[in-house]
């Protein structure tokens, strides 16, 4: 089983700062298959990015993913007020799909 | 437009059963692999379950194989999961997520999810 650790657990940025998450895994994730989420409070989880660094249907482009292997980021360029969240990484490539335990990023 | 919703939740003895049902609609059902990811107050994603567009490939966490039995009925688009035996530790809001594609159920990301439905196993 692939276990992945999310760093660092909390980011306390301001709006128009540059966040940068990492996702390590334990094992090589097969052909990068890596997604970020993004959840908000009493929200479903929605996808922002997979394959590593392909962005979703309507993600906007300040959001990147990036890495191969055991290491990946996700980089949100600016923050806005509406990209304050937890977000999870999660590979997909073989059950279980396991996900890190996210990173939640607050208003400093 | 895509979407997922679940019912079927609610609150639960330990060692009883429920049985939740994912409504899907604005989409092919039959071609899409479908997952159920849970969330304990408070905590993280789990996945729990997963079954191919066919149902030919179904997979289980090992913390609910043996009590959770998932299942499709592509005629009435429709997911399904039967918990039975539940443990306080099963207290958690449940999530259908579509995979992106079909077939085997691995490869493909989770692009859409229900808004989740809460089941609480209490005495």
């Amino acid at each position: 089983e692939i276990v992945l650790t999310q760093s660092p657990g909390t980011l306390s940025l301001s709006p128009g700062e540059r966040a940068t998450l990492s996702c390590r895994a334990s094992l090589s994730v097969s052909s990068n298959f890596l997604a970020w989420y993004q959840q908000k409070p009493g929200q479903a989880p929605r996808l922002l990015i997979y394959g590593a660094s392909s962005r979703a249907t309507g993600i906007p482009d300040r959001f990147s993913g990036g890495g191969s292997g055991t290491d990946f980021t996700l980089t949100i360029s600016r923050l806005e007020p509406e990209d304050f969240a937890v977000y999870y990484c999660q590979q997909y490539g073989s059950p279980p799909g396991t996900f890190g335990q996210g990173t939640k990023v607050e208003v400093k | 437009e895509v979407q997922l919703v679940e019912s079927g939740g609610g609150l639960v003895k330990p060692g009883g059963s429920l049985r939740l049902s994912c409504a899907a609609s604005g989409f092919t059902f039959s071609s899409h692999s479908i997952h159920w990811v849970r969330q304990a107050p408070g905590k993280g994603l789990e996945w729990v379950s997963s079954i191919s567009s066919s149902g030919s490939y179904i997979y289980y966490a090992d913390s609910v194989k043996g009590r959770l039995t998932i299942s499709r009925d592509n005629a009435r688009n429709s997911l399904f999961l039967q918990m039975n035996s539940l443990r306080a530790e099963d207290t958690a809001v449940y999530y259908c997520a579509r995979a992106a594609a079909g077939g085997d159920p691995w490869s493909y990301y989770f692009d859409f999810w229900g808004q989740g439905i809460l089941v609480t196993v209490s005495s």
